[in-house]
Formats: structure tokens, sequence, C-alpha cells
């Protein structure tokens, strides 16, 4: 499967622990986003590299939020001191740099902060 | 800043029935457009997409959509449904320029009933 894959799929943790997501994108994608889903909306955009460099951050993201993608191949976003309202799915998606290119989305990762 | 509004949070129809998903975006510039299908427990997979040309726009499964400049709407439609296109469905937006962050609208749950 050379599809975007996300680990892990599910994750319940308690309110002010740490998590950390990882998002393998497909291997000759340049791009990559991070999106938010909660339930019942659509998703909303985090933030986004080219490469390794992270080239925009959505005011969603809060300063407890870091995302990375060293060597430019696989993501990682990570939370820290979570919250209740960090409940939701988590999206990566990947897709080439050139022009329009469709960006492919992986399963996500459910996160429950209980 | 681009937003987009789905008109209809669920759409209940039966088997072999039509059926429309109605989508209207506000943007101050131009834009590509976008429908996107989520099966439970699944990522988001491309319908459709409009980027230029044609304003009747053919898709995946049977579905199509039509762009409408002046209305700004892109509103989905199927002639025949089946029980497995129960599904949520989104519409999107992203700018023409840069590296087509997508927008979403808060999605339509289409519920087909034999």
């Amino acid at each position: 499967d050379t599809g975007v894959s996300q680990d892990p799929r599910h994750k319940i943790t308690k309110r002010g622990q740490n998590v950390t997501f990882r998002c393998d994108p497909i291997s000759e994608h340049n791009r990559l986003y991070w999106y938010r889903q909660t339930l019942g909306q659509g998703p909303e955009f985090l933030t986004y590299f080219q490469n390794e460099a992270q080239l925009e951050k959505s005011r969603l993201l809060s300063d407890r939020f870091s995302a990375e993608r060293p060597k430019g191949s696989f993501s990682t976003l990570e939370i820290q001191r979570t919250e209740q309202g960090d409940s939701a799915m988590y999206l990566c998606a990947s897709s080439l740099a050139q022009g329009y290119n469709e960006q492919f989305f992986g399963p996500g990762t459910r996160l429950t902060v209980l | 800043a681009q937003s987009v509004t789905q008109l209809d949070s669920q759409v209940p129809v039966f088997e072999e029935a039509p059926v429309e998903l109605r989508c209207n975006y506000s943007s101050s510039v131009s834009v590509y457009l976008f429908w996107y299908v989520q099966y439970p427990n699944q990522g988001l997979q491309l319908l459709l997409k409009y980027l230029s040309g044609s304003t009747l726009v053919k898709g995946i499964n049977g579905f199509e959509a039509e762009f409408n400049k002046s209305q700004t709407s892109f509103h989905l439609r199927k002639p025949s449904v089946h029980i497995s296109d129960t599904a949520e469905y989104f519409c999107a937006v992203s700018g023409l320029r840069g590296y087509n962050k997508l927008i979403f609208g808060a999605g339509t749950r289409l519920a087909v009933h034999p």
C-alpha cells in the first residue's frame, strides 16, 4: 500500500498528558498538510510543510502544538498538556509540489482526551 | 479569505432516487472547487474537482457537479443513488496560488434508505 499512513489510528489520553502522532506521506510527495476535524465539522487546516520547511501555521495551532518534518519525509504532530477540547480526528495529507496537485489523505488519528 | 457553506447537514433519500447536495462558497479571488467523500472510519477521498474549463465536471461513482460562478455555487448531483453512497460529503475550495490549502464546509451526511 503506497498511500498516506498515520499512526496511531486511535489514542486515548488523560488531560495534561503529551501525545505525538506520526504521518508517512506518499514517498515522492513534497507537500504535507495537517488538518483537524471535530465532530460534525469539516476538516480545518492546521499547518503545511514543503519538504522540511514549515511554511504556514494556522492560528488554530496554539503554543501547545508543534509539528516537524525532519529530512522532508515523515511528519510528527505533538500536543503538549492536552485539553479536552483537543479531542478530534487529526488528518494528514500529501501532494506533489508543482502547480495544482491532488491532496491524498491518510485515515486519520482519532484523539480522545479524558 | 475563503469560506464554504453546505446548505444541508443531512439528506435522506431512497435508493435509486436522484440527489443533490448543495454547496456555496465565498471568495474574493478565483478558486479551485472540490467534493470529497468520507466513508465511516476512512480518510477523505476526492470525488471530483473543478480547476478550469467546462463548468460541468464528472467524478467517480457516477457523481457530477456544476460550477456556477454568478451564484458562487458548486452543487453535487447523482441521478440514481445506491445504498453504498451513504457517507459524509464535503465541499472544499482552495486558492489558485500557493500550496492549495483546502477550506472545507461542515459536511452533508447522505443517508440512502432501501
